[in-house]
């Protein structure tokens, strides 16, 4: 167990719709990072955000979004979902804001959108 | 752009030594991380080499030469559970320092 937990674990969803995914990192851990994971793709950077600050961007769709709370939790926000966005989403969490910094990931959540 | 390669598959016996290459393209280099990941599992930190040389955690070693862009994991004494995904990624300036880039994984099945 990393610490970090995410939910839900599985979300079915329709074409067209709107989700949130939501991101807790590990106690005193102020980074929070998104990626994706699809069969033909591996693991793809989305988003950092660092002590509620966006920090860099990866291959992140206009469709999604992100933010993370005062109380370090994150949000991922995926819109006008396509099949294509079918994926394991995972979170993971690091100490401070620098990749030399281990990240740790959650458990992901695994969307289908059908 | 960025690139890692490192073999989808590899297979090997149990007791056995394998290691699984990577290579790598990107600018800004900082540092070579490995990760593991079983089945519908997460992945989780296996090693960080951002000097020259061989890191040795266990029975898993991580080796790195920042002159030829390659790393190494080295995986001894193998077992039925050390089957699972393994993913090298990459730190650089060209991802936004703080971010791991990763290659797409080398499938390890480790048999009787």
């Amino acid at each position: 167990d990393s610490g970090v937990t995410q939910t839900p674990k599985h979300l079915i969803t329709a074409t067209g719709q709107r989700v949130t995914l939501r991101c807790s990192p590990r106690s005193g851990d102020l980074s929070v990072y998104w990626y994706q994971q699809s069969l033909d793709q591996g693991l793809q950077f989305l988003i950092q955000y660092y002590n509620g600050e966006e920090r860099a961007k990866g291959n992140i769709l206009e469709r999604f979004s992100a933010q993370q709370f005062p109380d370090l939790h994150s949000e991922l926000n995926l819109s006008s979902l396509e099949l294509g966005d079918s994926a394991l989403y995972f979170c993971a969490s690091s100490v401070g804001g620098h990749g030399a910094d281990t990240q740790y990931f959650g458990p992901g959540t695994r969307l289908t959108v059908l | 752009g960025q690139s890692l390669e490192q073999p989808s598959e590899v297979t090997a016996v149990e007791g056995a030594i394998v290691q699984i290459n990577c290579t790598y393209q990107t600018s800004g280099f900082y540092g070579l991380s490995w990760y593991q990941q079983h089945d519908g599992g997460a992945p989780t930190f296996l090693s960080y080499n951002a000097l020259d040389g061989l890191e040795e955690t266990g029975r898993f070693s991580s080796f790195l030469s920042r002159s030829d862009s390659y790393g190494y994991l080295l995986l001894q004494e193998l077992q039925m559970k050390d089957s699972a995904s393994y993913f090298c990624a990459v730190r650089a300036s060209q991802t936004g320092a703080n971010n791991l880039f990763f290659g797409t994984g080398t499938r390890l099945t480790v048999i009787p």
